[in-house]
């Protein structure tokens, strides 16, 4: 079985800059989340999706950050404008249901530089 | 403020020898945890967890132990293998925002 795919693994840009993530969950996953790790921290989420519809987004800083998942499967993360503070490992990862009783598989992550 | 603290950033064993790596939250609401092990350029995977009605669960080396009055778990890994090294996250589970609060995490290194 295929795991989460994620890309690009590594993106360096300057603030102000725009920059995407892109996800593609497990098939058959209906929950997809986003996270943020910054460097000495656990991962954060920002952003939930059950198929195509946001179940959480409270933690997503939505005068830069937004993010979609069109058709209920891959998802995309933008940023923009980046700002320093936003370097960190961004994390996609995907369950058979939301709920602490379903495993979320995790990708490898994009570490993204703001210079 | 940290809900989910892990306080030894990290951990050094030798092989074979036990690995205990403890985890403490705050909010008494927490009703599921769970341990997560990441390798370098890697995503976590999940490794074990435990619901707030039980007090210990365990899969082959790893066992996690839940201290419900003291807000506190810890995850034992007997015998530690050199494969074990890695940073494990403790998370809890927020029934009331639906999501996991991880804490920052203990690198744990295994010595031959």
């Amino acid at each position: 079985e295929a795991g989460v795919a994620q890309s690009p693994r590594y993106k360096i840009i300057e603030k102000r800059q725009s920059v995407a993530f892109w996800c593609n969950p497990i098939s058959g996953h209906a929950t997809l989340y986003w996270y943020q790790q910054i460097l000495g921290q656990g991962p954060k989420l920002l952003i939930q999706f059950q198929n195509n519809g946001v179940v959480d987004d409270s933690q997503l800083p939505k005068d830069r950050f937004s993010a979609e998942r069109l058709k209920g499967v891959d998802s995309t993360l933008k940023i923009q404008p980046a700002k320093l503070e936003d370097s960190a490992v961004y994390l996609c990862a995907s369950s058979l249901g939301g709920g602490p009783s379903y495993e979320q598989y995790f990708g490898p992550g994009t570490r993204l530089t703001v210079t | 403020d940290q809900q989910v603290k892990q306080n030894s950033p990290s951990l050094s064993v030798q092989e074979g020898r036990i690995s205990i790596l403890n985890c403490d939250y705050t909010n008494s609401m927490f009703d599921y945890f769970l341990w997560y092990k990441k390798y370098p350029a890697e995503g976590p995977t999940f490794l074990i967890s435990i619901s707030s009605i039980k007090d210990k669960n365990e899969d082959g080396r790893f066992t996690v132990f839940l201290n419900k009055s003291a807000k506190h778990l810890s995850l034992h890994i007997v015998p530690s293998q050199p494969g074990d090294s890695a940073v494990y996250f403790c998370a809890a589970w927020d029934g009331s925002q639906g999501n996991l609060i991880f804490g920052k995490g203990t690198k744990l290194s295994v010595k031959p």
